[in-house]
């Protein structure tokens, strides 16, 4: 079991790029979970994902972000002309169906917006 | 909102010794996980209480959804236990949705 999978590890991208970040769940997983980790807000919900469906984007910033789930193997986030506040690590978890509120987190993507 | 407030933001124990971490609640939660980043940065869960106690080798946590806390005792700590740990309490009706304690970085030295 390799666990929750994120790539890339480390993203730089310049002011008003776009930015596309990728995450496995671990297999077997219905339920995929998207937060994000800054100093000052610490660790915020972003969005979640049960059997593919978007459930819950809440804690989406309205404008430039955007998540998806084509398939049960993979949720991308993307977020589009990225500003230096979107600087921060995403953090990807995922959770099995009888156990959906225990999360398995991935390692995370710095994204580092210049 | 809901609020996690979590302490000591850091500790230093001896190997050997133990303490406790603290997460209080501002609301009545539903239940807390409690979680390890280690060292490839991943947040690793370590217990996931709805109430009472659970207890995993050298770690103990407890909740108390009435009083709202949540505790995380270390006893025995030994070097690899040093890392950042998390709580992260469910409300009520949006389980799903964890609000995170700001983490306790602890450091066993030898």
């Amino acid at each position: 079991n390799a666990g929750v999978i994120q790539t890339p590890r480390h993203k730089v991208t310049g002011k008003g790029q776009e930015a596309t970040l990728w995450c496995e769940p671990i297999s077997g997983h219905s339920a995929v979970f998207w937060y994000r980790q800054t100093i000052v807000q610490g660790l915020e919900f972003l969005t979640y994902f049960r059997n593919q469906a978007p459930i819950d984007d809440s804690g989406m910033p309205k404008e430039r972000f955007s998540a998806q789930m084509p398939n049960q193997s993979h949720s991308t986030l993307k977020i589009q002309s990225t500003q230096p506040q979107d600087s921060a690590v995403y953090l990807c978890a995922s959770s099995s169906r009888d156990r959906e509120n225990t999360l398995y987190f991935g390692a995370g993507t710095r994204l580092s917006v210049l | 909102g809901d609020q996690v407030e979590q302490s000591p933001s850091a500790l230093s124990l001896h190997e050997g010794t133990g303490s406790a971490l603290r997460c209080n609640f501002t609301t009545t939660m539903r239940a807390v996980q409690w979680f390890r980043k280690n060292s490839r940065g991943s947040l690793i869960n370590l217990f996931y209480l709805a109430s009472g106690t659970k207890e995993n080798g050298r770690l103990k946590s407890a909740f108390d959804s009435k009083e709202r806390y949540s505790t995380l005792h270390i006893r025995d700590a030994q070097l690899e236990d040093s890392g950042t740990y998390f709580c992260a309490a469910e409300a009520g009706n949006m389980g799903y949705k964890l609000t995170f304690g700001t983490g306790t970085s602890l450091l066993v030295d030898p």
